[in-house]
């Protein structure tokens, strides 16, 4: 089983629709990532967290320490927000990051 | 601030070749990471340098080998290239070693095919 899980792996919606997307881990952390890459390859760094909930335009992050889960929320989407969301968690054992596979989400227009 | 700089942006080469590829972090940054991103296997973790010095290093074989100058610009090296070393290579700075609560800033990769 990987240490960082994602859900769900592929996910389309249209345009306006909420979108949730979950990332689970199995180890210790001091910090979780989660990370926007486009088809030309850049990963942009969205948030970082350690407790509770973050808010940047459209996009909320929130993680529960206790139950080692993180959901990232994209309100009112539009197709520019089409890309993969990468969960990535600092493992506190020895602070390497560790990458879920991804969530590769495409809004039609 | 300029952001992180990869070069070269595309590379070609064939099995048995090495090749180097070179990372400049955004100024005032002290910490490198390397990642391999592949389609099949995701992000992996190549190695981490903080002011010169190599901190942490993934599960990779010894032909993948980096360093850090005293500028902090970092350079990847691998070896003896294999057909599945075609990958993204991506690196990352950040201000303070991995120890530290702080955000990496990405590059826009390396694509190198070998053939």
């Amino acid at each position: 089983k990987n240490e960082v899980e994602q859900s769900p792996q592929n996910l389309t919606a249209q345009e306006g629709e909420f979108i949730t997307i979950n990332c689970s881990y199995s180890v210790g952390i001091s910090a979780l990532h989660w990370l926007q890459q486009h088809p030309g390859g850049g990963i942009v760094s969205l948030f970082m967290l350690s407790s509770g909930k973050k808010k940047h335009g459209r996009l909320i992050a929130t993680i529960n320490i206790q139950e080692k889960h993180s959901s990232l929320h994209i309100t009112a989407s539009h197709p520019r927000d089409s890309a993969v969301y990468i969960c990535a968690v600092r493992a506190d054992s020895n602070y390497q990051l560790i990458w879920g596979a991804g969530t590769k989400l495409i809004i039609k227009p | 601030k300029a952001g992180v700089t990869q070069t070269p942006r595309y590379l070609i080469k064939t099995r048995g070749q090495q090749v180097t590829l070179s990372c400049s972090p955004i100024s005032g940054h002290r910490s490198v990471s390397w990642y391999q991103q592949t389609p099949g296997q995701g992000l992996q973790f190549l190695f981490e340098y903080f002011s010169e010095t190599q901190r942490n290093k993934g599960n990779f074989p010894g032909r993948f080998s980096g360093r850090q100058f005293s500028n902090s610009r970092s350079e990847m090296n691998v070896s003896t290239l294999e057909l599945g070393d075609s990958a993204l290579y991506l690196c990352a700075s950040s201000l303070r070693s991995s120890g530290n609560y702080n955000e990496q800033f990405f590059g826009p990769g390396t694509r190198l095919t070998v053939l």
